[in-house]
């Protein structure tokens, strides 16, 4: 299995640009979970799906957008970039519907930079 | 917004070494307490899921206990090793996860 699936590894952009992260898992995981890193920050939740066509937001859900067509797949889009949105992206899925008890699988993580 | 604080931030111990770190977080409201292990540039992996109150866990050395009426949750290290050398992170579940900043160890040979 190869578990979460982040594509791309590195991406450089430029303000006003839009793109998609990709995150996919092969775990039939109902729970899928966008997460950004900063220093010092930790890691903040973005968006969250608890199961296919239900999707809601996270704590920093501004200039983001998700959806969940598939159990398999949940994209990240970023509609307009920003320098603010230089981050690591986590995606992490988890095998209950809520990760209340059980863990997050993270996928190998997204570096951005918006110039 | 939910708040919670892992202390120290950073450690540095010498190998053999034992340590702990606390994660606390808010005891109204509690559904799950998860720690995971974040080496340098890899993904973090979980090494426990807290659901009880009074709960300890075990994964060879590593060992945590929960008090969800006081809020907080430590993690040990038992005789440090260098590939302990890692962040370690806290997360609280109530409606969503929210993680810490986490406690960066580093062991030192």
């Amino acid at each position: 299995n190869a578990g979460v699936t982040q594509t791309p590894k590195f991406q450089v952009l430029k303000t006003g640009q839009s793109m998609t992260l990709q995150c996919a898992q092969d775990m039939n995981h109902e729970y899928m979970s966008w997460y950004r890193q900063d220093p010092g920050m930790g890691l903040r939740l973005i968006h969250y799906s608890v199961g296919a066509g239900i999707t809601d937001q996270g704590e920093v859900p501004n200039g983001y957008n998700v959806s969940r067509s598939t159990t398999e797949d949940f994209p990240l889009r970023l509609l307009s970039a920003a320098p603010s949105q230089t981050s690591v992206y986590f995606c992490a899925s988890s095998y209950s519907i809520l990760p209340y008890n059980s863990p997050l699988h993270f996928g190998n993580g997204t570096r951005l930079t918006v110039t | 917004i939910l708040n919670v604080e892992q202390s120290p931030q950073s450690l540095h111990v010498q190998e053999g070494d034992s340590t702990n770190f606390t994660c606390s977080f808010p005891s109204s409201n509690f559904y799950a307490l998860h720690w995971y292990r974040w080496e340098t540039a890899k993904s973090p992996e979980a090494l426990f899921v807290m659901t009880l109150n009074g709960d300890e866990k075990k994964k060879g050395r590593i060992s945590a206990t929960l008090n969800t009426k006081e809020g907080y949750s430590y993690l040990y290290i038992k005789g440090s090793q260098p590939e302990d050398s890692a962040t370690y992170l806290c997360a609280f579940y109530t409606d969503k996860l929210i993680f810490g900043t986490g406690t960066r160890l580093q062991v030192f040979p």
